[in-house]
């Protein structure tokens, strides 16, 4: 059975850091691209970073460029979100997501439960 | 980046009815790269429909999708009460994959 369990999320500073981590089991998880997928109260999916199979491609959402730092280590099964110079927009509920394909670019067959990253003073 | 315009926002219906729901990309999403999504409250999505037409893993075939270019629909044959939820569709036939603003299925 396919698990995604994220971790790391709680209240967070403007202009602080946390770290999301996204452990997953049931699956060759190097096979297999990764991403994270966010949902602000009340409002719909957005898409914030995605890290293909090996770790070698990465890409994000405008909104989080420069600022989150997404990454895997796939001797550990577990995907990261460094994310820094928070800001009160980056406050939502953030998925892992695991695709279809090695691509990040794809559909999420596997979603986790999500962790609450709340930013504010 | 392609923007997908989900209508209408929200959609009253019974169980047992038939749902209708439509997803509008902004340009051609290639090679139907197309999935839909079902959200429940407090719940993490749930794949339904990816291709445009195929069914995920477990999905009951009361649920289905079509189109091409840029306008798909999902429907649900006939509503069931676990049906009422917030649905999504996703491109991800170009970078960034992109998100519609969700149909909320409610009953009437």
């Amino acid at each position: 059975e396919v698990q995604l369990l994220e971790s790391g999320g709680g209240l967070g500073q403007p202009g602080g850091s946390l770290r999301l981590s996204c452990a997953a089991s049931g699956f060759t998880f190097s096979y297999y691209a990764m991403s994270w997928v966010r949902q602000a109260p009340g409002k719909g999916l957005e898409w914030v970073s995605g890290i293909s199979s090996s770790g070698g491609s990465t890409n994000y959402a405008d909104s989080v460029k420069g600022r989150f730092t997404i990454s895997r280590d796939n001797s550990k099964n577990t995907l990261y979100l460094q994310m820094n110079s928070l800001r009160a927009e980056d406050t939502a509920v953030y998925y892992c997501g695991k695709a279809g394909s090695s691509w990040f670019v794809d559909y999420f067959d596997y979603w986790g439960q999500g962790t609450q990253v709340t930013v504010s003073s | 980046e392609i923007v997908l315009t989900q209508s209408p926002g929200t959609l009253s219906l019974s169980p047992g009815e038939r749902a209708t729901l439509s997803c509008r990309a902004s340009q051609s999403v290639t090679s139907t790269y197309l999935a839909w999504y079902q959200q429940k409250p407090g719940q993490a999505p749930r794949l339904l429909i990816y291709g445009a037409s195929s069914r995920a893993t477990g999905i009951p075939d009361r649920f289905s999708g079509s189109g091409s270019g840029t306008d798909f629909t999902l429907t649900i044959s006939r509503l069931e009460p676990e049906d009422f939820a917030v649905y999504y569709c996703q491109q991800y036939g170009s970078s960034p994959g992109t998100f519609g603003q969700g149909t909320k299925v409610e009953i009437k």
